[in-house]
Order: structure tokens, then sequence, then C-alpha cells
């Protein structure tokens, strides 16, 4: 049974620039969740897609967007990326009929901006 | 409203002691408590969760105390061995509210275990 999966590990790039973040959910999950996790400190709540729709939104502004595909899995869009972008950008699936909350973590994303 | 505070920052125990993390949170719609693991270069993984209808919980080694009219929750890690070093969150959400889905973590523990 597949785990959540992300692409790529670590990915560099510099300020100004675009990037996207791939995950795909673990296997039977609907919901993806998308985190940013600084060095040193906890994950903070990016945004949360069921549907293809964005149902929940963290405090982070419009450069940050995403989308979920049919197949559940999703993208993650930084837009005019800022030195302090640089972060673990974790995926984390769950099963809305669960409605326990239950979130299962990907490995992440290291992003790092020059 | 919504932060959850995790303590201490950093805790050094012996291989077989006991190994207490403490969390406290104010948002009384928070339902919902589990505890992630993490190791360096990974992704946090779910250890235990709690729910504040029950005071404790218990898988193997690990156990989760929740004081709700206080508003803070534990973890305790029984017989701690090396293999337990490791960053600790601990989070909280409104699984049955309008939160539903935003965990809401702790700054982090790192857990050392001497052997």
């Amino acid at each position: 049974d597949a785990g959540v999966t992300q692409s790529p590990t670590h990915l560099i790039k510099t300020r100004g620039q675009q990037v996207t973040l791939r995950c795909s959910p673990k296997s039977g999950h609907d919901t993806v969740s998308w985190y940013q996790q600084a060095l040193g400190q906890g994950p903070q709540f990016i945004f949360q897609y069921y549907e293809e729709e964005e149902r929940q939104r963290g405090n982070f502004p419009d450069r940050f967007s995403g989308h979920q595909f049919p197949n559940y899995s999703s993208e993650l869009n930084v837009n005019a990326l800022l030195l302090g972008d640089s972060a673990l950008y974790l995926c984390a699936s769950s099963l809305d009929r669960d409605f326990t909350d239950t979130q299962y973590f990907g490995p992440g994303t290291r992003l790092t901006v020059l | 409203q919504q932060q959850v505070k995790q303590s201490p920052q950093s805790l050094i125990v012996q291989k077989g002691g006991i190994s207490i993390i403490n969390c406290a949170y104010e948002n009384t719609a928070f339902d919902y408590f589990p505890w992630y693991q993490q190791f360096p270069g990974k992704g946090p993984a779910l250890l235990i969760a709690i729910r504040p209808d029950v005071s404790e919980k218990k898988e193997g080694r690990f156990t989760i105390s929740f004081n709700k009219s206080a508003k803070q929750f534990s973890l305790h890690i029984m017989d701690s061995q090396p293999g337990d070093s490791a960053t600790y969150f601990c989070a909280a959400s409104s699984a049955g509210g309008t939160s539903y889905g935003k965990l809401t973590f702790g700054q982090g523990t790192i857990l050392t275990v001497h052997p």
C-alpha cells in the first residue's frame, strides 16, 4: 500500500521565480492538505483540497495556490518566490468520510530560494 | 486562540526512562489531538491521537493523557529507547467544526535518548 509521495525531493530556485510541487495521496484517500515547515518549527497549514476545490486556507498570501486533479493528486504553486519561502513543504492526505482528521504526511519537498 | 504551546523545547532521557512532553491549547473548539514523530529529513509520522471524550489513550509504549478542563494534553513514552530520538510535535484541530482539516502544530520537542 503506497503511502503519500511527493516530488521533487529537493529544489533550488532564485528569488522571483515560480515553483510547482506535486503530491500523490495515500491509496484510498481523497483529501490533500499542504503545510510549510521552516527549519526548527512545526508545520504551518497552507490549504486543503477536496473534490478539486480549496476547502480550507491558512494565513498564506495569494502567491500560494494549488490544484487537485480528478485522481486526487495535487499541486502546490508558489509565485514570485521570496527568500523566506525556503522551507520543507509537506503534503498530507486523509479520507473525508473518516471524520477524524487523521492526516498522513509525505516525505516533503525541500525548497531552497537563493 | 489558534495556538498550541509545546514544552519542553528539548529533552534528554536515559535509555529505559520515561519521556514526557506537554502541550496546552486555547481554542475550546479543538476536538482532535494527534502526536507526530519526525526524524531528520523525513515527514511527520502519526504516533497516536486522542479525542476529548477520553482522558487517556495507550498504544504500546506511548500514552496520551488529556485534561479537558486545563486544556492540556501530554505524551508519555515509557521505556524510552535510543531509536525514539526524534522531534515530536503535538497538534490539534476542530475535526467536527469549521477548521476541519487544519492541523495546528506545536513548536516541537527534540528528544534525545542516551544509551
